[in-house]
């Protein structure tokens, strides 16, 4: 199939680790990407290639793969990371493909 | 630095058709595939369609396919979206992102609002 799933809420304390799942068929052929959303503005991708970390993001966000499950963690969680987080994959049919979304709250 | 800004958004009445225009700037624009991403209000993201560096290559999801075309000016540095026979459903903020599975730089968005 080509859904992904992501638990629609994740709660973590600052400082804490947080982990963000997706999971989906598709995910044991193809990369994932994560992207990170503050309310107003446009998303901004923190993790490619399933663990790849773009430059400007801090080292606290990782990502890792196994089988058709894919995780975003955040060590050490801050204030500022409270946002929604959604994974992204390329379909088998070409089409791409959004997780629901996963609101991190940071308190 | 990479730019993107879209253009182009507003109300329309159902049935009606609106052209979405993305200006690039800052990266050399016939290189990258380039890709449209919609957001309804207090929703998730939803993938459009994208197209290749030369244009030859365009899919499409399936909620717009048909109804929706992408297409790009290289000598422009543009991207466009003509959207006909739109619903109420196509309510959102429309993005452009640059590429189709990275979607390293997004715009800023434009809203579509189809009402009556």
């Amino acid at each position: 199939s080509y859904e992904l799933t992501q638990p629609s809420s994740v709660s973590v304390s600052p400082g804490q680790t947080a982990r963000i799942t997706c999971s989906g068929d598709v995910l044991a052929k193809k990369y994932a990407r994560w992207f990170q959303q503050k309310p107003g503005q446009a998303p901004v991708l923190v993790i490619y290639k399933d663990s790849e970390r773009p430059s400007g993001i801090p080292e606290r966000f990782s990502g890792s793969s196994s089988g058709t499950t894919v995780t975003l963690t955040i060590s050490g969680a801050q204030v500022e990371d409270e946002a929604d987080y959604y994974c992204y994959s390329a379909a088998d049919n070409n089409r791409g493909v959004f997780g629901g979304g996963t609101k991190l709250t940071v308190l | 630095q990479v730019q993107l800004v879209e253009s182009g958004g507003g109300l329309v009445k159902p049935g009606g058709s609106l052209r979405l225009s993305c200006a690039a700037s800052g990266f050399t624009f016939s290189d990258y595939y380039m890709s449209w991403i919609r957001q309804a209000p207090g929703k998730g993201l939803e993938w459009v369609s994208y197209i290749s560096s030369s244009g030859s290559t365009i899919y499409y999801a399936d909620s717009v396919k048909g109804r929706f075309t992408i297409s790009r000016d290289n000598a422009k540095n543009s991207l466009y979206l003509q959207m006909n026979s739109l619903r109420a459903e196509d309510t959102a903020v429309y993005y452009c992102a640059r590429a189709k599975a990275n979607l390293d730089y997004w715009g800023q968005g434009t809203l579509v609002t189809v009402s009556s």
